[in-house]
């Protein structure tokens, strides 16, 4: 079956811009994670939804970041007034069930360049 | 060895030899640890994960090793093949949640024919 997606791949925004990405779980996962990723780093958690609920958002940066997942099934990422130091890959990742630190499939990531 | 700034460790082999990637974690409340590969524009994929009750686990082709007392991680793959370069990274599930994977920095394999 089809696994996690995103889009889009690729986004350049001017700083100052807000961008929304949107990441599509595999169809039934419960669990929703947000990493993001910078140049020759691993991925560092941002947030973590169990169907609709945000349950944890402690990674995200600042209050420029938001995250949602209204009907407990896609979700965006959104980050208002771009700064150069958001340009990283930002990663989705869910998970069958509840929790799901052992068996999170990820997506390709979309890859955001602030200039 | 230890990455310096942007710079990943790295470790070069030749087809067929046997390679071994060292992971250092954080945490020694951690009792759930998974090895992630990365190729060029994907995302992480699973490999193996071992849990902490475990100081040893195998796969197909790969061997972690889990060293509490070090808190240290090791990932061996056998027999290695041009298919496997990608960067590999180490994962915990820290102590308090079952969700959140702090993950390491990553080494770069790179496999020669």
């Amino acid at each position: 079956g089809a696994g996690v997606s995103q889009s889009p791949r690729y986004k350049v925004a001017k700083r100052g811009q807000d961008v929304a990405l949107r990441c599509d779980p595999i169809s039934g996962h419960v669990s929703l994670f947000w990493y993001q990723q910078a140049l020759g780093q691993g991925p560092e958690f941002l947030t973590y939804f169990q169907n609709e609920a945000q349950l944890d958002k402690s990674g995200l940066p600042s209050d420029r970041f938001f995250a949602e997942r209204p009907e407990g099934s896609v979700s965006t990422l959104k980050i208002q007034r771009t700064q150069q130091e958001d340009s990283a890959v930002y990663l989705c990742a869910s998970s069958l069930v509840p929790g799901g630190a052992y068996a999170q499939y990820f997506g390709p990531g979309t890859r955001l360049t602030v200039t | 060895g230890e990455s310096v700034g942007l710079h990943l460790p790295t470790l070069s082999v030749q087809e067929g030899d046997n390679s071994i990637i060292n992971c250092a974690y954080s945490n020694s409340a951690s009792d759930y640890f998974i090895w992630y590969k990365q190729e060029s524009g994907k995302g992480p994929q699973f490999i193996i994960d071992i849990r902490s009750n475990m100081d040893k686990r195998q796969g197909q082709r790969v061997t972690v090793l889990l060293n509490k007392t070090v808190k240290h991680l090791s990932l061996q793959i056998a027999a290695t093949q041009p298919g496997d370069s990608a960067v590999y990274f180490c994962a915990e599930n820290s102590g308090g949640s079952n969700y959140k994977l702090t993950f390491g920095k990553g080494t770069l394999l790179t496999v020669n024919p």
